[in-house]
């Protein structure tokens, strides 16, 4: 499968635990974008990355969530300290440049808090 | 303010009917870029199309047509003889300027296509 791999596709957490989210974008592209689809809510963009940069984080909650895309390896959304407020379906997307709105989506990956 | 207004949440449809799925949008921005992305069943978004702001020309693609007015700052898609394989949410979505990735997405639309 050469598309955008995400896992977990579903992950359960306890309030206060961290949720680490994974992303493989399709082979050759170097840029990731991860987008949250909160119940009755569209989908908001969260963080823009290139290979080892954040280039925009405007749509990250200010605490309790940071990204990361490292030379080497998937690019991780992480979520420390979990709320209920943050159970929702993570979407990564990737683009082979900086992406004029083309991109492709992984199947996501559903948080449940519980 | 960028916006992206789907007023559709549902609809349902009896195969072969034809089906248009709204979308009005707001942005200050000149240059933007306007989309619809398919959500099938299994979640992952499928890109189906791209349309910039100095081209107002509809598109066919198939049973699916595309229809851009600025006039009326609204982008709506058109299935015609619809299947149930285009059962899904729709959504449209909005980049402004050269926001490239960084969508504003709408609410999506539920289609269900019944046989």
């Amino acid at each position: 499968n050469a598309g955008v791999m995400q896992n977990p596709r579903h992950l359960v957490r306890r309030r206060g635990q961290e949720a680490r989210l994974r992303c493989s974008p399709m082979k050759g592209h170097s840029h990731v974008y991860w987008y949250r689809q909160l119940p009755e809510e569209g989908l908001k963009f969260m963080v823009y990355l290139q290979k080892e940069n954040i280039i925009d984080e405007s749509g990250m909650p200010k605490e309790r969530f940071s990204a990361e895309f490292p030379k080497e390896g998937p690019s991780i959304l992480r979520i420390q300290q979990v709320v209920r407020g943050d159970s929702a379906a993570y979407f990564c997307a990737s683009s082979p440049r900086q992406s004029t709105g083309e991109l492709f989506f992984g199947e996501g990956s559903r948080l449940t808090v519980l | 303010a960028q916006k992206v207004t789907q007023a559709q949440t549902e609809i349902s449809v009896v195969e072969k009917e034809d089906v248009t799925l709204d979308c009005v949008y707001e942005t200050r921005d000149t240059t933007y870029y306007l989309f619809w992305y398919k959500q099938p069943p299994s979640g992952e978004l499928v890109f189906l199309i791209r349309r910039n702001s100095f081209d107002e020309q509809n598109e066919i693609s198939g049973r699916y047509s595309w229809n851009f007015q600025k006039s009326t700052s609204s982008f709506n898609f058109t299935i015609t003889a619809s299947q149930v394989v285009d059962s899904a949410v729709y959504f449209c979505a909005l980049s402004p300027g050269n926001q490239g990735g960084k969508l504003i997405f709408g609410q999506g639309t539920e289609l269900s296509v019944k046989p």
